[in-house]
């Protein structure tokens, strides 16, 4: 079983400061991870993904997220906050676990990103 | 490029009513499907996947239904609406168990 637990429902930042949204995961086999970004009435917009290759991964909009296995950890950062970054942030595993896998993707409740100027 | 359109938009539906939304994917053959539902403060719900035409997984029992037609439509129905109906709906596609891409949602609102 998969669990993904996201560390905060809301999040408010600066316009140019740290961004830094929390995502714990749990799960019986090596995961694949990935962060999406959902705008008001919009669908998900996939940031980025790790698919165990490169533990450290940049996405679009210079967001990147690093894989932490000892720390069952996928932390999403962006070095400077710009206003058109507010939305809600959505961390999700997949249980790609061998040939019967569906790519199913459990999602964390999401947190909400805020940027004031 | 790949593509995905969902249908309707924005949905209001009395309370008993039938329901009908779909999702139909460009520039891909054989995708995985998915229904996921939004509602309000409950995060992202899978409801059904599809690897295949005709072949439908759900994942939680509930009042809704899905078929998969053609290869590349995905269609969500309900018999008879309920008020716990009421949420963002999305589709989404994938290849290989790997990535989803999610389409643009169908807003309902059972009243």
């Amino acid at each position: 079983a998969q669990s993904v637990t996201q560390l905060g429902s809301h999040v408010s930042v600066s316009e140019g400061a740290l961004v830094l949204l929390r995502c714990n995961y749990s799960s019986s086999v090596p995961p694949y991870l990935f962060w999406y970004v959902q705008y008001p009435n919009q669908g998900l917009q996939l940031l980025l993904k790790y698919t165990s290759a490169a533990t450290l991964v940049k996405g679009i909009n210079d967001f990147e997220a690093e894989f932490k296995k000892s720390e069952t950890s996928f932390h999403l950062t962006k070095p400077s906050a710009h206003m058109s970054d507010a939305a809600e942030y959505f961390c999700a595993v997949s249980d790609r676990a061998g040939g019967t896998s569906y790519g199913k993707l459990t999602f964390g409740q999401g947190t909400i990103l805020t940027v004031h100027p | 490029s790949q593509t995905i359109h969902q249908w309707p938009a924005t949905l209001v539906q009395p309370v008993g009513s039938p329901l009908s939304l779909e999702c139909t994917v460009e520039g891909t053959s054989n995708p995985n499907l998915y229904w996921y539902r939004q509602a309000a403060g409950r995060g992202l719900q899978l409801l059904f996947y599809s690897v295949g035409i005709g072949q439908i997984s759900s994942e939680v029992p509930q009042n809704l239904s899905a078929s998969r037609p053609q290869d590349r439509q995905f269609i969500l129905s309900s018999k008879k609406l309920l008020l716990s109906d009421s949420g963002f709906y999305l589709c989404a596609w994938g290849v290989g168990g790997e990535t989803q891409y999610f389409g643009p949602g169908t807003r309902l609102l059972v009243l």
